[in-house]
């Protein structure tokens, strides 16, 4: 069983949308969630971090954490074309400093 | 610009030749990280330095060494190429373990 597990997709929805990405996580003591977005050809950038159970929002991005279920999400509303990328969700395992990464999800938002 | 910048960004190696890869930051970041990106497989973790001085192994630390040169720089070297390490390397820093990296833009290497 992979540590951090995401559906490789691609999740496709119509522009407007809400886009809904999962992750689930293996280690019961993880204690920081972070989602990146990366664009092909490029570097993953740091989109939402998440530390506590609940929601957490930033603009139109939501992230939702559920440590009882291992289970962490993000909702991206109004979904726009530029939103087009691969997701990779990140949680910091058993060492203080390292950082488990999921495969990603590839979303594609239709115009 | 402030961030992690990354040298070369594109490499063609034969099997069997050496090479380093160079990072270095200029956000007083304390921890530093080299991942390799393939398809399919994420991000997985090389090596990393929690601290000037001090180097860990990660998950796919063989055929790869690291030197902490200081706090800005964090280097990474393949010392005899194979065409299994092909990919795409990324380097990382952190000002704490708590929040999350900032990434360099990457060097893609090529081994025939």
């Amino acid at each position: 069983q992979k540590e951090v597990e995401q559906n490789s997709g691609p999740l496709s929805v119509p522009e407007g949308a809400i886009a809904s990405l999962n992750c689930t996580y293996s280690d019961r003591v993880s204690q920081s969630f972070f989602w990146y977005r990366q664009y092909s050809g490029k570097s993953p950038e740091l989109i939402m971090s998440i530390y506590s159970n609940g929601d957490k929002e930033d603009g139109r991005f939501t992230a939702q954490l559920n440590k009882a279920s291992q289970y962490v999400s993000l909702l991206i509303r109004d979904s726009q074309p530029s939103d087009s990328a691969t997701y990779l969700c990140a949680v910091r395992g058993d060492s203080s400093y390292k950082l488990i990464f999921g495969s990603g999800t590839r979303l594609l938002v239709r115009p | 610009n402030a961030g992690v910048t990354q040298t070369p960004k594109f490499q063609v190696l034969k099997t069997g030749q050496s090479m380093t890869l160079q990072c270095a930051q200029d956000m007083n970041h304390n921890s530093m990280y080299w991942y390799r990106q393939d398809p399919g497989m994420g991000l997985r973790l090389i090596y990393y330095s929690a601290s000037e001085g001090t180097t860990d192994k990660g998950e796919v630390p063989n055929g790869y060494n690291v030197s902490r040169l200081n706090k800005r720089e964090f280097s990474l070297r393949l010392e005899s190429a194979a065409p299994s390490q092909t990919s795409v390397y990324f380097c990382a820093s952190s000002e704490q373990a708590q929040v999350g990296y900032t990434f360099g833009s990457g060097t893609r290497l090529t081994v025939v």
